[in-house]
């Protein structure tokens, strides 16, 4: 199964509102959909999970449409330590499968 | 949250020798661990699940034989590179999804093992 797609790179001003986008399109019917950041040189960490609709959690906001085969994962008003990669990775509650990730860069 | 940790942090080793890196999870127990290899500026690559009392079932291309898993307990996890040589320096990560919490996909990462292989 394909691996989930995302856009390589993102540079945000700090303040800003970034929106990643993640395509699903081998998504199984069980699988909710799941954020991670990672810093370098560290493991990642999760940010959020949803399986539909929106949620919205301390630090981000999920964004799910109905036919599930996409995501949006939005962070409000970036900082600079925000700056890492954002990962999407397709599975369930055990494997995950990580795709390239986002690395986002934000510029102050 | 939950935590898992790596031991250790960071490796060296010389070609042909064996290196061990443990995973545990501190205040959970987890059935099942996975562990993960990441190249620089690549992503986390899945090798093999860790399952408690039985074997690890590894991802394909995984040589079951050079990376040894043993699942001891419900808090510990070790992988071990045997006959380590340059191209297995990488960064090893292990994670466990918390059993009985109800946090469907959740998993937790542990902070890494550099290995450097000499």
């Amino acid at each position: 199964l394909a691996k989930t797609t995302q856009p390589i790179s993102m540079d945000s001003y700090e303040g800003q509102e970034v929106n990643i986008t993640c395509s699903h399109n081998n998504i199984a019917t069980n699988d909710y959909i799941t954020w991670y950041q990672q810093f370098p040189s560290q493991g990642p960490r999760f940010i959020i999970q949803g399986y539909k609709t929106k949620v919205t959690n301390e630090v981000a906001s999920l964004f799910i449409p109905a036919d599930r085969k996409s995501s949006t994962l939005s962070l409000p008003r970036v900082s600079l330590s925000d700056t890492a990669v954002y990962y999407c990775p397709r599975g369930g509650a055990n494997n995950l499968f990580f795709g390239t990730g986002t690395r986002l860069t934000v510029i102050p | 949250g939950a935590v898992v940790s790596q031991h250790p942090s960071r490796v060296i080793c010389k070609s042909g020798t064996s290196v061990k890196i443990e995973c545990r999870s501190l205040d959970f127990q987890a059935t099942t661990m996975f562990w993960y290899r990441q190249f620089p500026k690549q992503s986390l690559m899945l090798m093999a699940t860790s399952n408690e009392g039985s074997k690890a079932t590894y991802e394909q291309g995984v040589e079951k034989d050079k990376f040894l898993i043993n699942h001891a307990s419900l808090t510990l996890s070790t992988l071990t590179v045997t006959s380590a040589h340059p191209e297995d320096s990488s960064f090893y990560i292990c994670s466990a999804p918390p059993s009985g919490i109800l946090s469907y996909n959740e998993q937790f990462f542990g902070p890494g093992t550099r290995l450097t292989v000499l």
